[in-house]
């Protein structure tokens, strides 16, 4: 099975800070990568699709970039309402797989 | 507007059956691979199972720690995706969404959850 490990596991920051989350794969999954937002109580939401395009409606504040088996998901200007937790996927084979995620806290 | 609405869940024995269903709307349902997708409470998120379009004959994949025990179907007439679980055991505790494959290795629409909970 590929394993996706996402670092930091929990990141505190503020508002209008940049921050950078990675996802690593355990191998090559290409651009099979898919980021998630998921607030508490709430249904995972698809941010970006393929390494780094964005879903519609998706902020532009919000960039994928990567290949092969290091890939980053970085907000350029945190809002409020991005604190929550972030998850990556890889969609190459099966089993699909999820990151641990990251939970993104207000400092 | 796309909806996934999950239904079904609720509490279980260990040991016991439950079916979950996941109505469509908002979209043509059959030209969509379909997968369930769990969270144990305060976990992250497990793939359970796909089940494919009927063009790859309905085929259906699963994780490890469901095979043998769960079901993925579909009925494409109805709009509506199923996951029956068999043996159910206390670590299948969780919040259980139905989610469409975007045809962009992705999955860009999630239900509601619903939550299913094994337990005496």
């Amino acid at each position: 099975d590929i394993q996706l490990t996402q670092s930091p596991s929990f990141l505190s920051a503020s508002v209008g800070d940049r921050v950078t989350i990675t996802c690593r794969a355990s191998q090559d999954i290409s651009s099979f990568l898919a980021w998630y937002q998921q607030k508490p109580g709430k249904a995972p939401e698809l941010l970006i699709s393929a390494v780094s395009t964005l879903q519609n409606g998706a902020p532009s504040r919000f960039s994928g970039s990567g290949s092969g088996t290091e890939f980053t998901l970085t907000i350029s200007s945190l809002q409020p309402e991005d604190f929550a937790t972030f998850y990556c996927q890889h969609l190459i084979d099966y089993p699909i797989t999820f990151g641990q995620g990251t939970r993104l806290e207000i400092k | 507007e796309v909806q996934l609405v999950e239904s079904g869940g609720g509490l279980v024995q260990p040991g016991g059956s439950l079916r979950l269903s996941c109505a469509a709307s908002g979209f043509t349902f059959s030209y969509h691979h379909m997968d369930w997708v769990r969270q144990a409470p305060g976990k992250g998120l497990e793939w359970v199972g796909r089940i494919r379009i009927q063009r790859d004959s309905y085929t259906t994949e699963y994780a490890a720690s469901v095979k043998g025990r769960f079901t993925v179907s579909r009925d494409d007439s109805k709009n509506s995706l199923y996951l029956q679980m068999n043996s159910l055991k206390t670590e299948d505790t969780a919040v259980y969404y139905c989610a469409r494959d975007s045809h962009s290795h992705s999955f860009d629409y999630w239900g509601q959850g619903t939550l299913v909970t094994v337990s005496s």
